[in-house]
């Protein structure tokens, strides 16, 4: 059990409403990432965070904003959602030091954006 | 973001041996090589890492070649239960990995 919570499980919203997904984890781990899966695309990473108020982008953060004012919870929030949001969201931390690419995964939130 | 390449899908029969490979010929000097497993309705697991050569764990090994642009994941004996997808992402700074479409495997009885 790597200690990560993500709400909520599952959301149902209409398009251009703000959603914003929570991930939490125990364990006080500096670094957090945001990804979403999509059928024929694999995960792709949105944001990561590697510290408080510390954030980044990734290959599709267009749309979507992060925050992280504490350790152990970096939020993910779609200011307008879009039916193209519709996806499952991944909350992933990393436990060990950089590039050795061990994540763990939280159990997902799946949007749905009507 | 160093891309891989990985068959789509792959059938096997319980008790045999599963070697799938994936292809990175970007991979950075710095990159760890993983592999995910993921079952429907879940995140992915880390399953195995390595950098070069041979790695074995309790569920599986790893073969890295001298130039580390492949890499192959080999599952002995496997059970109805390893069906998922598998994923070999690499690892950029910060462990941002980037992961493919993934190998859907199969195993019949």
């Amino acid at each position: 059990d790597a200690g990560i919570t993500q709400s909520p499980r599952h959301k149902v919203t209409e398009t251009g409403t703000p959603v914003t997904l929570r991930c939490h984890q125990t364990e006080n781990h500096r670094y957090m990432y945001w990804y979403r899966q999509d059928p024929g695309h694999g995960l792709r990473l949105i944001h990561y965070s590697y510290g408080v108020k510390d954030t980044d982008k990734g290959e599709v953060s267009d749309g979507y904003s992060v925050s992280r004012s504490k350790t152990e919870d970096f939020l993910l929030t779609l200011e307008s959602a879009t039916s193209s949001q519709t996806s499952v969201y991944f909350c992933a931390i990393s436990k060990g030091l950089e590039h050795t690419g061990e994540l763990f995964f939280g159990e997902g939130s799946r949007l749905t954006v009507l | 973001l160093a891309k891989t390449t990985q068959p789509i899908s792959m059938d096997s029969y319980e008790g045999q041996e599963v070697n799938i490979t994936c292809s990175h010929n970007n991979i950075a000097t710095n990159d760890y090589i993983t592999w995910y497993q993921q079952f429907p309705s879940q995140g992915p697991r880390f399953i195995i890492q390595g950098y070069k050569t041979k790695v074995t764990n309790e569920v599986a090994s790893l073969f890295i070649p001298a130039d580390r642009k492949s890499s192959t994941l080999s599952l002995p004996r496997v059970s109805l239960s390893d069906t998922a997808v598998y994923y070999c992402p690499l690892g950029g700074g910060g462990n941002k990995l980037t992961f493919g479409t993934g190998t859907q495997l199969k195993v019949e009885l």
